[in-house]
């Protein structure tokens, strides 16, 4: 069946990199994701990368994929306290298909 | 563009009651997921419509059901409620957006529901 694993938290300190690590079960998923909730906030879309590709990068961010491995990380560049938030790994096969997200990663900042 | 809007954003409700919660997407969006948010079982696929035809449907018990209107405004129906129901039930709808090449999700605020 479908699953995605993530830690459940991560500390980094301000002006570190942070990363957040996934791992999902089906081998199958086309789509890959990463979403940003921010406390009280609903959940925004941060990236996505295709199973067709390794890596993706958008300004402090960059997505890694080793689909042998079926892992997936994202790496959050010079890591400041508006990155307080939890970040949810997700996936889906196809584009209509339903999108199976993990249980978020809490992302606590230190000064 | 207004962003998608749910109502109520909050609710308590007793144990054998039902509800009915609803979702009105961003205009031009014909697709309306519905997701359970429990701080222990994480973020939960409860189903998905689109054009009015329930096309994907997460593990979740009968009790749990919805519709969408030719307005591709949905509602999200829980009957005889349980504790163990008391989550954010958050309501996404999504377009398939040419530059992205991805269908991408916008997310609602949810609504808070508590059952006493």
């Amino acid at each position: 069946g479908e699953d995605v694993e993530q830690s459940l938290f991560l500390s980094v300190r301000e002006g570190d990199s942070s990363v957040i690590n996934c791992t999902y079960t089906d081998s199958s998923s086309t789509y890959l994701y990463w979403y940003k909730q921010e406390p009280g906030a609903g959940l925004q879309l941060l990236t996505y990368i295709f199973s067709n590709m390794d890596m993706k990068q958008d300004q402090r961010l960059t997505v890694l994929l080793n689909k042998k491995d079926k892992h997936l990380s994202l790496r959050i560049a010079d890591t400041q306290t508006g990155d307080s938030a939890i970040y949810f790994c997700a996936e889906s096969i196809t584009r209509d298909d339903k999108i199976i997200f993990g249980k978020g990663t809490r992302l606590h900042i230190l000064p | 563009k207004a962003g998608v809007t749910q109502t109520p954003r909050y609710l308590i409700k007793t144990r054998g009651q039902q509800v009915t919660l609803s979702c009105s997407p961003i205009s031009g969006h014909r697709s309306v997921s519905w997701y359970q948010q429990t701080p222990g079982q994480g973020l939960q696929f409860l189903f998905e419509y689109f054009s009015e035809t329930q096309r994907n449907k997460g593990n979740f018990p009968g009790r749990f059901s919805g519709r969408q209107f030719s307005n591709s405004r949905s509602e999200m129906n829980v009957s005889t409620l349980e504790l163990g129901d008391s989550a954010l039930y958050l309501c996404a709808s999504s377009i398939w957006e040419e530059r992205l090449s991805t269908d991408t999700q916008y997310f609602g605020p949810g609504t808070r529901l508590t059952v006493l």
